[in-house]
């Protein structure tokens, strides 16, 4: 069964450094996700892609964080300068479309620690 | 911000009884889903009910949807140990982009 891949699954990097997550959606699928999960609150939408084109970026920090999707296939978010607050898990996410009844495939995750 | 909000926030049974969680939402959807999260990992998709829909099953999932209340419910029966995990229900906007917001989570605990 075609799944979501993301790498690496665990960081720890500390603050004011760069890091940089990359995610592999499932063949095929145009939408792609990236989430961030506090512990022990649900996920909260950074990004969402449509192709190669940001949809709603409502959420991302913009001053540290930037994501792209260049030829619409894998896709990579990045923080610089990372900060204390930014611990979390990053989750990726990848749909067949956008539409109202699409469902939502999820990578493992990738948990931050920033020290 | 998150819409949905999850009842209880914990949740802890014996193997074999059935477990009910509740979700409540603040706007018009187009449909709700549940989601599970074991342990540490990404979230897998349980079951979406259209807001034309009041109720769905899924082998020993059943969700209800009241879109007058604007809230959902899950239940598991027979619950079982491989059962543990957090549960999400996830709204959709009724905007054009159709962005999905999780909400709080339930923690269930099947004790064995």
């Amino acid at each position: 069964e075609a799944e979501v891949a993301q790498s690496p699954r665990y960081k720890i990097t500390e603050k004011s450094q760069a890091v940089a997550f990359w995610c592999d959606p499932i063949s095929g699928h145009a939408t792609l996700y990236w989430y961030r999960q506090i512990l022990g609150q649900g996920p909260e939408l950074l990004v969402q892609f449509q192709d190669e084109s940001v949809v709603d970026d409502s959420q991302l920090p913009k001053d540290r964080f930037s994501a792209e999707r260049l030829k619409g296939v894998d896709s990579t978010l990045k923080i610089q300068p990372a900060e204390l607050g930014d611990s979390a898990m990053y989750l990726c996410a990848s749909s067949l479309a956008m539409g109202a009844y699409e469902t939502q495939y999820f990578g493992p995750g990738t948990r931050l620690l920033v020290l | 911000s998150q819409q949905g909000e999850e009842d209880p926030q914990a949740l802890s049974i014996q193997e074999g009884e059935n477990a009910t969680m509740n979700c409540s939402y603040k706007t018009s959807i187009n449909n709700l889903q549940w989601y599970r999260q074991n342990s540490g990992r990404g979230l897998v998709h349980l079951i979406l009910i259209r807001s034309n829909e009041r109720e769905k099953h899924s082998g020993r999932l059943r969700v209800t949807l009241d879109t007058s209340k604007k809230s959902s419910s899950l239940l598991i029966t027979a619950s079982r140990a491989a059962d543990t995990a957090s549960y999400f229900c996830a709204t959709d906007a009724t905007s054009g982009t159709y962005k999905y917001i999780f909400g709080t989570g339930t923690r269930l605990k099947v004790l064995a």
